[in-house]
């Protein structure tokens, strides 16, 4: 069974702290991995995108892949009450396999005022 | 680029009915996938269709059907509704082929009664 596995939380940061979300993975043979920040009641919005292993960064959002340790990692720097949501890891085989993203269920973020 | 549309954005209905939502892709965009998103289960896919043909299917029983139209335009169908069925369905284009950056529509979320 391939898996994506993220701690649901909550995880609670002060606001200015950064925010360190993580993310494992099953299948090896995986080649793209998002994340996706989800808002209660609104549907999932992509944040980032990484591709290869390093880190790459967008504004206050790094993200982060270690395929040999199938890791992934989301850091937000001078967190925000509004980052305050779920966020989502999603990976995909690429162009290979079953065309099948596979999510995680999340991991719940609150940003302390 | 307008994004991703779905109709109707809320539908009420009765156990024993079927229903029917539309999605309309990112234009250029020829994969789309559904989603149903439930508090307890997270994101579950349900198919995913390119250029018209599915290419991937999730663990869900037959009532639940997809197509794909030319214009890459994409309706989901579900038979006999049961009130397991109610839930917020997402539908998620990208391009598929080369990118698989996935990008989420509003959601419908149908309550069955």
């Amino acid at each position: 069974q391939k898996e994506v596995e993220q701690n649901s939380g909550p995880l609670s940061v002060p606001e200015g702290a950064i925010a360190s979300l993580n993310c494992t993975y099953s299948d090896r043979g995986s080649q793209s991995f998002f994340w996706y920040r989800q808002y209660s009641g609104k549907s999932p919005e992509l944040i980032m995108s990484i591709y290869s292993n390093g880190d790459k960064e967008d504004g206050r959002f790094t993200a982060q892949l270690n395929k040999a340790s199938q890791y992934v990692s989301l850091l937000i720097r001078d967190s925000q009450p509004s980052d305050s949501a779920t966020y989502l890891c999603a990976v995909h085989p690429g162009g290979s396999g079953t065309y099948k993203y596979i999510f995680g269920t999340g991991t719940r973020l609150k940003v302390l005022a | 680029k307008a994004g991703v549309t779905q109709t109707p954005r809320y539908l009420i209905k009765t156990r024993g009915q079927q229903v029917t939502l539309s999605c309309s892709p990112i234009s250029g965009h020829r994969s789309v996938s559904w989603y149903q998103q439930t508090p307890g289960q997270g994101l579950q896919f349900l198919f995913e269709y390119f250029s018209e043909t599915q290419r991937n299917k999730g663990n869900f029983p037959g009532r639940f059907s997809g197509r794909q139209f030319s214009n890459s335009r994409s309706e989901m169908n579900v038979s006999t509704l049961e009130l397991g069925d109610s839930a917020l369905y997402l539908c998620a284009s990208s391009e598929g082929h080369i990118s698989y950056e996935q990008y989420f529509g509003p959601g419908t979320r149908l309550t069955v009664t």
